[in-house]
């Protein structure tokens, strides 16, 4: 069973308009979420965390929201442009081991943002 | 040049051919990953490597081996290729902060 969902596999949006991308998760022990973009042809690419004691984390027109007690946690992009057209993966982690973290990721929403 | 770098960047190869799936990092990174994405399934994980001497199976580990070579160094090996191991294959490093990914291989098994 999967322990993070991201259960739209697509999404599309207007430009200039909002895109909330959704991510659920079932284990309570993780504390610590990213989110990563993928364009075509290349690797993931880190683009912004949060950790469970915070609720909000803000970086340009990215925000990631947290709602430990729902188990859920939402990326919003602000205005969407064309080339936020992507897929994004969120990643959950239990936390630190010796080693750094091991994370767990969802399976993507492919985000079109229509000109 | 990339953080990791992996070879080779697409490769088509017949069903029961050994194949191998080179990563290299300049990261400094103790930790190293392969993972296997494949529509709708997101990134799941083959094998991870804590240090030289650990080498760990993910979620998915059966058709793969792997070496680490050196700490800059992580191989995958499919022992025998099958056409439903054809996918993009991801190599990544972490730290505490999170991943670094290479760019894939695109693995066709004909």
């Amino acid at each position: 069973d999967q322990q993070v969902k991201q259960n739209s596999p697509s999404l599309s949006v207007q430009e200039g308009r909002i895109s909330i991308l959704n991510c659920d998760y079932t284990n309570s022990m993780f504390d610590y979420f990213l989110w990563y973009k993928k364009y075509p042809a290349e690797g993931p690419t880190f683009l912004i965390s949060i950790s469970s004691i915070k609720d909000k984390n803000e970086d340009g027109r990215f925000t990631v929201f947290l709602n430990k007690s729902a188990k859920h946690l939402s990326l919003h992009i602000v205005p969407s442009q064309p080339g936020d057209s992507a897929v994004y993966f969120c990643a959950a982690s239990e936390g630190w081991d010796n080693y750094g973290q091991n994370f767990v990721f969802g399976p993507g929403t492919r985000l079109s943002v229509l000109p | 040049d990339a953080d990791v770098t992996q070879t080779p960047r697409n490769r088509i190869t017949k069903t029961g051919k050994r194949i191998m799936l080179e990563c290299s990092q300049t990261k400094g990174h103790d930790r190293m990953y392969w993972y296997r994405q494949d529509p709708g399934l997101g990134l799941r994980l083959i094998y991870y490597s804590f240090d030289v001497k650990d080498i760990n199976k993910g979620e998915i580990s059966d058709g793969y081996s792997v070496s680490r070579q050196a700490q800059a160094k992580f191989s995958l090996s499919l022992e025998s290729a099958i056409p439903n191991q054809t996918a993009l294959y991801f190599c990544a490093t972490s730290d505490f902060w999170g991943y670094t990914f290479g760019s894939g291989t695109r693995l066709t098994v004909v």
